[in-house]
């Protein structure tokens, strides 16, 4: 029924590793997004899509790659994860904000340790 | 440089009574729009109300309203008759149309209603 969902919701990684975040959405919304949230910070835009086969980069994204294979599935790819990169990640879903309100809508969010 | 700023990083309320969430931001466009969300404490994030840059009308939803003063680039969101349940995290984002209606985040209101 959520109509943001992502996978994992935990997971523990080990520095060089890769990781793959996974978000799938069901609201039909052309952009997705990609945040990172950690204290004194908010939550930071890290890569977003404004449709299938689409990535842009946001205001941090060294350190991070993003897929958008179709329009409900975008994911993150740590390729080569670091410590520095332990934090919630939240992917989101929006309208184009024309004729809409431009409301996002957040998916539960995953806690990323990287050991 | 902090595009949108939330300077009271707590805050504390009784059941019942008015609380006012403050937030300045930065922009030099015409057209965007201030949003505010509420982060939960297991980490959702939900969406509660939006002001226009072009509506002078401060918008209300429920019990959340805003006192928008456009001239000095500063937004408040209004709870009235606050309620334990209204606990959590208040962040209040920047959209503007040339960005395509990207979120740039506060650092958020941690906001505790005591019963």
């Amino acid at each position: 029924e959520a109509a943001v969902t992502q996978s994992p919701r935990n997971k523990v990684a080990v520095t060089g590793g890769k990781v793959t975040l996974s978000c799938n959405q069901t609201n039909n919304h052309n952009n997705m997004y990609w945040y990172r949230q950690d204290t004194g910070h908010g939550l930071r835009l890290i890569h977003y899509s404004y449709g299938a086969g689409s990535t842009e980069k946001g205001d941090i994204p060294d350190g991070y790659k993003a897929s958008r294979p179709s329009q409900e599935n975008f994911s993150l790819i740590l390729e080569l994860a670091t410590p520095s990169q332990t934090s919630v990640y939240f992917c989101a879903s929006g309208d184009r904000g024309l004729g809409g309100l431009g409301e996002q809508y957040f998916g539960p969010g995953t806690r990323l340790t990287v050991l | 440089a902090q595009r949108v700023t939330q300077v009271q990083p707590t805050g504390s309320s009784q059941w019942g009574e008015e609380v006012t969430l403050d937030c300045s931001y930065e922009t030099s466009e015409y057209f965007y729009r201030i949003f505010w969300y509420r982060q939960l404490f297991s980490g959702e994030m939900v969406f509660l109300i939006y002001q226009p840059s072009f509506d002078t009308q401060n918008q209300r939803s429920g019990r959340y309203s805003v006192v928008f003063q456009k001239s000095f680039k500063s937004i408040s969101l209004v709870i009235s008759a606050s309620q334990p349940e209204d606990s959590g995290t208040y962040f209040c984002a920047l959209s503007e149309l040339i960005m395509g209606y990207k979120l740039t985040f506060g650092t958020g209101t941690s906001l505790l209603v005591d019963p």
